[in-house]
């Protein structure tokens, strides 16, 4: 079975503060997601990565970056966190680029609050 | 503004009754996926649909394409109490484009 680890699953930090959310996939996934998931939104992508060292804006990217320095990892960052990042964040993995009929594997999501 | 919009946005039923959950867009979409996330987990795939008018039964789940592709439901026939969670849809605007759009979810309580 896929499996899609998030390094934390709550996370509480201070406005102006870097923050670090980590993604590790098993599966040898060439796609990784960073989605940010707020009630009555549905899930909106962050950013996108199909290989290690690239990556590409997804909707909302403003206040955001990604890393992906190794394959299985995917981190988000962000760089002054304010209080509208206050949510929940899922990251997810999927095998083939280019393709909306892929199935995505997601992680179990960090709700990050933002003080 | 959704590009797809879910209805109804709660729903909360007796074990044993039947439901379905609305996916309905103004936009054409290639494909459409629907999602059910339990409490404190990440979404997990249910369906891919890809063909206008295409039905597809899972268990007791039965999904269902749109024939102009622009809406879907999901019907769920004598619900158990593990049917609770949120049922996201997504849909894929292009074949050959990764990105997804996602409802905003309908969530189901069945209730023992």
């Amino acid at each position: 079975d896929v499996k899609v680890t998030q390094s934390s699953r709550y996370l509480v930090k201070r406005t102006g503060e870097k923050v670090f959310l980590e993604c590790v996939q098993d599966m040898d996934h060439e796609n990784m997601f960073w989605y940010r998931q707020d009630p009555g939104l549905g899930l909106r992508l962050i950013y996108f990565s199909y290989d290690v060292k690239m990556k590409e804006k997804g909707d909302i990217p403003e206040g955001y970056s990604v890393s992906r320095e190794k394959k299985e990892r995917f981190s988000l960052i962000l760089e002054s966190a304010s209080t509208n990042q206050t949510s929940m964040y899922l990251c997810a993995s999927s095998l083939y680029w280019g393709r909306a009929t892929d199935t995505q594997y997601f992680g179990p999501g960090t709700r990050l609050t933002v003080l | 503004t959704q590009l797809l919009e879910q209805s109804p946005q709660f729903l909360s039923i007796q074990e044993g009754e039947n439901l379905t959950v609305y996916c309905n867009s103004s936009s054409v979409f290639s494909s459409l996926q629907w999602y059910r996330q339990e409490p404190g987990e990440g979404p997990v795939l249910l369906v891919t649909v890809v063909t206008g008018g295409e039905v597809k039964k899972l268990k007791r789940l039965t999904f269902q394409f749109g024939d102009a592709r622009k809406d879907s439901s999901l019907h769920i026939t004598a619900a158990q109490t593990g049917d609770t969670g949120l049922y996201l849809c997504a849909g894929g605007r292009n074949t050959d484009d990764y990105k997804l759009s996602f409802g905003a979810g309908t969530t189901v309580t069945v209730r023992a």
